[in-house]
Formats: structure tokens, sequence, C-alpha cells
């Protein structure tokens, strides 16, 4: 158990529709990244958040949004939902700002269909 | 874009035979990570080597980095059943917040 921590596990709906996927960090870490996996593109950084404020954005698309609360969980919301936004998001925590000799801890994610 | 790709993209072995996997990267780096991640779940951290180091050990684990030709190789020795997953390499890249992953190699490793 990484200790992080992310809800739903699993989730199904359908398209044009808006989800919300939840995590907490493990306790103590300032960071939040979340990644989005799937089949045909791999591992991809969405967007990290630290202690509140937005620290490094990825392939993040602009119909997904993130914030990360004062008691450091974060959200991702993923809206008009399309087939191709189907797969594993994770959360991943880390104590610092910056990955540099960070290990980010993963959570078990969150399995989005889009049906 | 993939910073890292791993090869071979699937292994398969014979339990107490070793497993080696490579991951070549494109740019400066502070330090590469390995990952492991069982089917369906998330991924749980293995080892980290910086840029300043060339070789690093971890039970029977044994990772190599060479920055000159851009690529690291995870060598797991005397390998189980249970090393079955996937595995990845992540790159801190210079200028970079966040950890690029590669696109991993799938290991089975048969009883």
């Amino acid at each position: 158990d990484s200790g992080v921590t992310q809800t739903p596990k699993h989730l199904i709906t359908a398209t044009g529709q808006r989800v919300t996927l939840r995590c907490s960090p493990r306790s103590g870490d300032l960071s939040v990244y979340w990644y989005q996996q799937s089949l045909d593109q791999g591992l991809q950084f969405l967007i990290q958040y630290y202690n509140g404020e937005e620290r490094a954005k990825g392939n993040i698309l602009e119909r997904f949004s993130a914030q990360q609360f004062p008691d450091l969980h974060s959200e991702l919301n993923l809206s008009s939902l399309e087939l191709g936004d189907s797969a594993l998001y994770f959360c991943a925590s880390s104590p610092s700002g910056g990955s540099s000799g960070n290990t980010i801890y993963f959570g078990e994610g969150s399995w989005l269909t889009v049906v | 874009s993939q910073q890292g790709e791993e090869d071979p993209q699937a292994l398969s072995i014979q339990e107490g035979e070793n497993a080696t996997m490579n991951c070549s990267y494109k740019t400066s780096i502070n330090n590469l990570q390995w990952y492991r991640q069982n089917s369906g779940r998330g991924l749980v951290h293995l080892i980290l080597i910086r840029s300043n180091e060339r070789e690093k050990h971890s039970g029977r684990l044994r990772v190599t980095l060479d920055t000159s030709k851009k690529s690291s190789s995870l060598l797991i020795t005397a390998s189980r059943a249970a090393d079955t997953a996937s595995y990845f390499c992540a790159t801190d890249a210079t200028g970079r917040r966040a950890l690029t992953f590669g696109s991993g190699t799938r290991l089975q490793v048969q009883p």
C-alpha cells in the first residue's frame, strides 16, 4: 500500500458526460501528480500540483482540469468525455515540488470507461 | 511523447534465469528511475540512479546508466514467477518538473 488513495476505482460513463476523480496523497506529501495510462499512448503525465498551486503541465487536454485543495487532496475533472478518454488515471504524490531525486508514490488508479 | 523507450517490449523467460531490460532516452537527465507495475495496478518504485552514477544494486536488481549513450539497463537476477509484471523507466529530465515514463517492458516469468 503506497498510502495514496484514489476514488472511484472503476467508473463507467457515457460520451459527453463529466466525471471527477479524487486523490488523497500520502500523509505529508505536498505534490500531487496526475497520469493517464492507455494502451496506445502509454503513461502520460497530465499535471502536477504543489501545495495547492499548479506546478507543471503535461499533455492535459483543455477538457480536463485539476485542482489541489488546502487539505492537499486533489481532484481531476474530465468533461465532454470521448471514447478515447477511456483509460486508467493515476494519481501520485511526493514530498516536495520537484521530482529530482524523489520517489513518487502511485495510487492504484481509477479505471474510466467511456461508452 | 515518450522520453524513454524500453527494449524489448515483451520478454518471456524461465524461472531462475536473468532478465535484462533496456531503456533509451533523449535529453539530459538528473536521474533515472525504474518502476514496476503488476497488471492493472499502480506503479511501484524499484530503484533510482543519479546521472553521476554508473551502476546501482538493490537486492536482485542491478541498474546501469550510460549518460553518453543516453541509456540504462535493469537486470533482474534469478527471476521468480512473482517478478512477472511490466517494468518502466522514468526520467527526471533537466528543466522538467515531472517524471516522464517510457513505454514499458512486459516481463513474463514462467514457473
